[in-house]
């Protein structure tokens, strides 16, 4: 059963804690991301990644890191420097064609964090 | 930088209704846009992909159409039923991103 699965899905955090939230998909896609859903607002992008062990900063990547060290994972750590992180967090997925239109997201179930 | 503006925000209607759902955006550079539904509390489901050559994509029900030049896109919804209760995200992809609106919240009354 093909998917992006995300962990967890309710996460607690007391300020000044680090924490890691859990991106894993076996669609065999090269591109993954990261964003952030706050109430009344667009999605907001923190993280992309399109291969293996590089990744970019979106638009909101400060307080933020990443790391892509397999072509199914890609962790989003929450550090202490993200000033609000309570917030809805979505990751997705999508094959990586170079300038093309073929390129379609496709979403986890989203996790939500809040902080204590 | 892109801009996507959805209208309208909210809309209520009664079952059976055809409905359409508005969505500009700013820089026409795009490769393609998606159209997503989002219920409360999940994640975003792909609903359509509209590549940048084509003007329309149906899918069942639904039917978007795409044009570049003026920077619009619209979702039809045909024959609208309460599970089609939810809030509908459009998303342009140009630069390596998806920029999204903020959505238009639909609901379908029985």
């Amino acid at each position: 059963d093909g998917g992006i699965t995300q962990s967890p899905k309710y996460l607690f955090r007391k300020e000044g804690q680090n924490v890691t939230l859990s991106c894993e998909q076996n669609l065999n896609h090269d591109a993954m991301y990261w964003y952030r859903q706050d109430p009344g607002q667009g999605l907001r992008l923190i993280y992309y990644s399109q291969i293996v062990n590089d990744f970019q900063k979106g638009d909101i990547a400060e307080g933020y890191s990443v790391s892509r060290e397999k072509k199914e994972s890609f962790p989003l750590t929450v550090t202490s420097a993200q000033k609000n992180p309570t917030a809805f967090y979505l990751c997705a997925s999508s094959t990586y064609i170079p300038a093309s239109s073929y390129n379609e997201q496709f979403f986890g179930p989203g996790t939500r964090l809040t902080v204590l | 930088k892109q801009e996507v503006t959805q209208i309208p925000a909210a809309l209520s209607v009664p079952e059976g209704e055809n409905l359409v759902l508005n969505c500009s955006f700013t820089d026409s550079a795009i490769y393609n846009l998606q159209w997503f539904r989002q219920d409360p509390g999940k994640g975003l489901t792909s609903l359509l992909l509209i590549q940048s050559s084509q003007r329309e994509q149906t899918s069942g029900r639904l039917n978007a159409s795409l044009d570049k030049s003026s920077g619009r896109s619209t979702l039809y919804i045909a024959a609208s039923q309460p599970g089609d209760s939810a809030t509908y995200l459009c998303a342009p992809f140009g630069s390596e991103k998806l920029v999204f609106g903020k959505g238009t919240k639909l609901t379908v009354n029985p």
